[in-house]
């Protein structure tokens, strides 16, 4: 399997532009998490998906900030519009949850920058 | 509400040489505890968890880490370090039940392995 894989790898953009991040989860997972990695708040959960339906999005910073998963393969991470604060690295995780707790597969993450 | 304290942010060892990385956390109810391990520019990886069971849990990589419920620790060692061994590690919580994979990570602690 590819593992989750995260798209693009950087961006840079300018303050007040829409920025999309993308995630395809690894095959067969029913949970997919958007973490937020900053020097200053460390790792932080914005918000998980079980079988693509949003469980808790309170994580979530501000409206700005909004996330779909319109398929099991498939999810998107949008800021609208973007400021210099979200510049950090986002990483996309997924797993699988069977009758114990299972291990979350992280992504190589989208380090965004904001100018 | 749960939280994790990684006590050193970074912490530097000589190839060979014992590795502890101290790990605290609180949580209301017995937790599930994660260590983690980022590599540069990439995203993170499970070392090892403790659900419940054994104290003592084995990882990869020839790391361990020992559940003191009195001590509220989960500190990671391995015996020898090697080169290799260089990352970033993350402790991490879980609270398990409908906090299903919303995981609360710790700061985070630099391992440098010199020769």
């Amino acid at each position: 399997d590819a593992g989750v894989i995260q798209s693009p790898r950087h961006e840079v953009t300018e303050m007040g532009q829409e920025v999309t991040l993308r995630c395809k989860p690894i095959s067969g997972h029913d949970y997919l998490f958007w973490y937020r990695q900053t020097m200053m708040r460390g790792l932080e959960l914005l918000i998980y998906f079980n079988n693509n339906v949003p469980i808790d999005d309170s994580g979530m910073p501000e409206d700005r900030f909004s996330a779909k998963m319109p398929n099991a393969s498939f999810s998107t991470l949008k800021i609208q519009p973007s400021e210099p604060r979200d510049s950090a690295v986002y990483f996309c995780a997924s797993s699988l949850k069977r009758t114990g707790v299972e291990k979350l597969f992280f992504g190589s993450g989208t380090q965004l920058s904001v100018l | 509400a749960q939280s994790v304290t990684q006590l050193g942010s970074h912490v530097s060892v000589s190839e060979g040489a014992l590795v502890l990385l101290r790990c605290n956390y609180s949580s209301s109810v017995p937790p599930y505890l994660f260590w983690y391990v980022q590599y540069p520019n990439q995203g993170l990886q499970l070392l090892l968890k403790y659900t419940t069971g054994a104290t003592l849990v084995k990882g990869i990589n020839g790391f361990e880490a020992e559940f003191k419920k009195s001590e509220t620790s989960f500190h990671l060692t391995k015996p020898s370090a090697h080169m290799s061994d260089a990352a970033e590690y993350f402790c991490a919580v879980e609270k398990g039940g409908t906090s299903y994979g919303k995981l609360t990570f710790g700061q985070g602690t630099i391992l440098t392995v010199h020769p």
